[in-house]
């Protein structure tokens, strides 16, 4: 079974400050981690992935998240902020089985805040 | 990747109608599409999987008499609610899985009267 713990349901940072939104992860098997985006009344916007590749995940927007296997940790980072960027943001993980597709498991969610 | 549709974007019913959700593949043929829902300010939880051809896989706790799921063609799945209810009221959202990753609809408000 998988969880997400997302830390802080909200966190509000400054225009051009480095935005971190945390995200930990429980799995029985290698993760498929993700973060997506989603903007009052819609759906979700894929950021980025993490597919067992690289540790360092490049996303879109200029996101970029780190998956760290001993702290069971795949936080996501921006390292100047935009008003734009102020939305939901979603940590998901995915159990990578032999095969088949599997639904995602998500996080609570973090509000991000975007002070002018 | 994958572009998704759902209809309608917004559905007020009443009590113990029943509503039904299309959920369309634009661009890709999907053996799998997933059905998720959102309640305000809350995470999305899965409710079921619909594989193309053969019956949806709820989750558990999923009355799935209740949430009829049908996956007819590679480009259509659709979710029913049933006998609709006010705790019934919520952010209804499906996703594609085109391998790894999965992308989303752009989900469908359901209130119920």
């Amino acid at each position: 079974a998988q969880s997400v713990t997302q830390l802080g349901s909200h966190v509000s940072v400054s225009e051009g400050a480095l935005v971190l939104l945390r995200c930990n992860y429980s799995s029985s098997v290698p993760p498929y981690l993700f973060w997506y985006v989603q903007y009052p009344n819609q759906g979700l916007q894929l950021l980025l992935k993490y597919t067992s590749a690289a540790t360092l995940v490049k996303g879109i927007n200029g996101f970029e998240a780190e998956f760290k296997k001993s702290e069971t940790s795949f936080h996501l980072t921006k390292p100047s902020a935009h008003m734009s960027d102020a939305a939901e943001y979603f940590c998901a993980v995915r159990g990578k089985w032999g095969g088949g597709a599997d639904g995602l498991t998500f996080g609570k969610g973090t509000h991000l805040i975007i002070q002018p | 990747g994958a572009v998704v549709s759902q209809h309608p974007s917004r559905v007020i019913c009443k009590s113990g109608t029943s509503v039904k959700i299309e959920c369309r593949s634009l661009d890709f043929q999907a053996t799998t599409m997933f059905w998720y829902r959102q309640f305000p300010k809350q995470s999305l939880m899965l409710m079921a999987t619909s594989n193309e051809g053969s019956k949806a896989t709820y989750e558990q706790g999923v009355e799935k008499d209740k949430f009829l799921i049908n996956h007819a063609s590679l480009t259509l799945s659709t979710l029913t609610v049933t006998s609709a209810h006010p705790e019934d009221s919520s952010f209804y959202i499906c996703s594609v899985a085109t391998g790894i990753e999965q992308f989303f609809g752009p989900g469908t408000r359901l209130t119920v009267l």
